[in-house]
């Protein structure tokens, strides 16, 4: 649990409150990724960070906002949420995703953070 | 039909008994399979990866792939009441321009009960 954090690991907020989630990792890492999971519903992959370019966004709505100053942190801004918003929000990181590499496997393993319990009101 | 497949359970075995987990996914050009565990409030753990067909062991837990029929399975032995959680199966790909450029698809998990 102590190679990738998460702050804070429960947050409740109203509607029209502005909140972020921090994600640091360390690991040595270069790719790090926001995933959503409701109850009873599979992880849902939010945003995909590498070597601190976005590489992925999976339609998620404009109130989230992902931040990566560098390979170590990655943050999500949250504003204006909705109640179905509420959920645990995971971080994960892997090792970089160099295109044009020798295909590894082990680059694909994913290590997860405690998460972020949210709740909207 | 669903990227990743998984039998969402509750599978219940005794104590001691083999458990068994499977998957099934979609996309052929998937090159690495894993397996993670999730406590209830937890988040997922690794537990062990594969990406040759056959089979992989790593102490209790044994995965088996078959690229040709596109199923992965998770096989764990001497199960143990702390084994009961979620376990979530994940295949790599496809990723932003279709290659597999840093995405793993989680399945909906499979509940395992192991009883005294």
């Amino acid at each position: 649990e102590t190679g990738v954090t998460q702050t804070p690991r429960h947050l409740v907020m109203g509607m029209t409150n502005k909140k972020s989630l921090k994600c640091e990792q360390h690991l040595g890492h270069n790719a790090m990724y926001w995933y959503k999971q409701s109850a009873k519903k599979p992880l849902e992959l939010m945003f995909v960070y590498n070597f601190k370019e976005q590489t992925e966004n999976n339609s998620v709505p404009s109130r989230f906002s992902p931040e990566c100053p560098n390979s170590s942190h990655l943050f999500l801004h949250l504003h204006t949420l909705q109640p179905e918003d509420s959920a645990l929000y995971l971080c994960a990181s892997s090792q970089d995703r160099r295109r044009g590499g020798l295909y590894r496997p082990e680059t694909d393993t994913q290590y997860f953070g405690p998460g972020t319990r949210l709740t909207v009101l | 039909q669903k990227e990743v497949e998984q039998n969402s359970g509750p599978l219940s075995v005794p104590e001691g008994a083999i458990a068994s987990l499977n998957c099934t996914y979609s996309d052929r050009g998937s090159q690495s399979f894993f397996w993670y565990r999730q406590y209830s409030g937890k988040s997922p753990e690794l537990i062990m990866f594969i990406y040759s067909n056959g089979d992989k062991e790593d102490g209790r837990f044994t995965a088996q792939l078959n690229k040709a029929s596109q199923y992965v399975s998770l096989l764990i032995r001497d199960s143990q009441p702390s084994d009961s959680a979620t376990y979530l199966c994940a295949v790599n790909g496809p990723g932003a321009g279709g290659t597999s450029y840093g995405k793993l698809t989680f399945g909906q998990g499979t509940i395992l009960t192991v009883h005294p």
